[in-house]
């Protein structure tokens, strides 16, 4: 099993829609980290979060340590918020979930 | 202010070859961190350095090695080449000031495709 999971791991949705995607952890962290990544492989930082939640125009990243979960949420899709988007948590070093593949349709 | 720069961003090996990657942190950032991606995954840890030394490492084979020089820039080496060596490599810089607090700025890779 691995150590960070996410669901789903493809998302089709329509513009304008809400959507959510989740991240399990099974290991002690300090924190989380969203990350996107558009084809061709360069990747953005999101969020980085210990606690609580965090807002960012459209997107907001929520955390809870105990459950050892976390969800990005993006409000009003769009077809450019399409790529990947990876949760990824940090101890000493980050560990990587697979990803889950966005795609927006206009 | 650059962030991280890697290069190159493309590159085609033969099995068997060797091949040096580059990574040049971000202005201020003294830590990097190598990953490798294959194709329709998430990064995995290779290594990291800090103070021009092998701090951490991943799961990989004894054929990566890494180097990091006086300027905090960074080279990872592959000897001998696999097929499966072949995906986008990803260098990530920090500083333990930030690291904790901000993560790490991601470059935006080099694809190795090993034929």
């Amino acid at each position: 099993k691995n150590e960070v999971e996410q669901s789903p791991q493809n998302l089709t949705a329509q513009e304008g829609e809400f959507i959510t995607i989740n991240c399990s952890y099974s290991v002690g962290i300090s924190a989380l980290h969203w990350l996107q990544q558009h084809p061709g492989g360069g990747i953005v930082s999101l969020f980085m979060l210990s606690s609580g939640k965090k807002k960012h125009g459209r997107l907001i990243a929520t955390i809870n340590i105990q459950e050892k979960h976390s969800s990005l949420h993006i409000t009003a899709s769009h077809p450019r918020d399409s790529a990947v988007y990876i949760c990824a948590v940090f101890s000493y070093k980050y560990i990587f979930g697979t990803g889950t593949r966005l795609k927006v349709l206009a | 202010d650059a962030g991280v720069t890697q290069s190159p961003t493309h590159l085609i090996k033969t099995r068997g070859q060797q091949v040096t990657l580059r990574c040049s942190p971000k202005s201020g950032h003294d830590t990097v961190s190598w990953y490798q991606q294959a194709l329709g995954q998430g990064p995995q840890f290779i290594f990291q350095y800090y103070e021009e030394e092998e701090r951490q490492r991943g799961n990989f084979p004894d054929r990566f090695s890494g180097h990091q020089f006086p300027n905090y820039s960074s080279e990872l080496n592959v000897n001998a080449l696999l097929l499966g060596d072949s995906a986008l490599y990803l260098c990530a810089s920090s500083s333990p000031q930030t690291g904790s607090n901000y993560g790490y700025t991601f470059g935006s890779g080099t694809r190795l495709t090993v034929v």
